[in-house]
């Protein structure tokens, strides 16, 4: 069974670019979350969708984030317009009925 | 504000030393603490998981304690081996899908 996927691993953009990351969950899983993890800090929750629909987005740091999930199957998050302090490593991660949460190898996102 | 602290920071050991890594939140209305381990450039993989009303769970080399009255959580790494070498990071969650909450975490380094 395929787990989490990412895409793309690393990216490097310049300021004021737009970037996508997708996440694909396992195949069944209803819940899928993004955390991002900033230089020298602890890694934090973005928001957690159930499904098609967003259950918790406290944790989106402003509008230039926008996190999509359609069908319910993949998610994408976007970036616009890419700031410095966005660099960091975006993990996605899911979850089915049993709650235990699988975690992708994440994407790696230098802003200059 | 919830707050986990994680101690050390970094650790580096012998191969075969046993060791114990602490792990410390200020909130005891916990469901459920993790402990996960990152190698560098990956994501992150689940090693135990203790719901709130256990006092410990082991995974072959690994033992994990949970002592919600006092705050802690400790994870024992016996015999360890450069393998090992790795970030472990804890996570408490409040609820069954609520965010996971992280800690900075340890980097092990076990020497040969």
């Amino acid at each position: 069974e395929a787990g989490v996927t990412q895409f793309p691993s690393h990216s490097v953009i310049e300021k004021g670019q737009t970037v996508t990351l997708r996440c694909d969950p396992i195949s069944g899983h209803d819940n899928l979350y993004w955390y991002r993890r900033v230089m020298g800090k602890e890694i934090k929750f973005l928001l957690h969708f159930v499904k098609e629909s967003k259950q918790d987005e406290s944790g989106m740091p402003n509008n230039r984030f926008l996190a999509e999930r359609t069908g319910g199957t993949y998610s994408t998050l976007k970036v616009q317009p890419a700031e410095l302090e966005d660099s960091g490593v975006y993990f996605c991660a899911s979850s089915g009925r049993r709650n235990t949460i699988y975690f992708g190898e994440g994407s790696w996102l230098t802003v200059v | 504000k919830q707050e986990v602290t994680q101690i050390p920071a970094a650790l580096s050991v012998p191969e075969g030393e046993n060791l114990v890594l602490n792990c410390s939140f200020t909130d005891s209305a916990i469901y459920n603490l993790q402990w996960f381990r990152q190698d560098p450039g990956k994501g992150l993989t689940s090693l135990l998981l203790i719901q709130s009303s256990q006092r410990e769970q082991t995974s072959g080399r690994l033992n994990a304690s949970l002592d919600k009255s006092s705050g802690r959580s400790t994870l024992y790494i016996a015999a360890s081996q450069p393998g090992d070498s790795a970030t472990y990071l804890c996570a408490f969650r409040y609820s069954g899908n609520t965010p996971l909450v992280f800690g900075k975490g340890t980097r092990l380094s076990v020497i040969a």
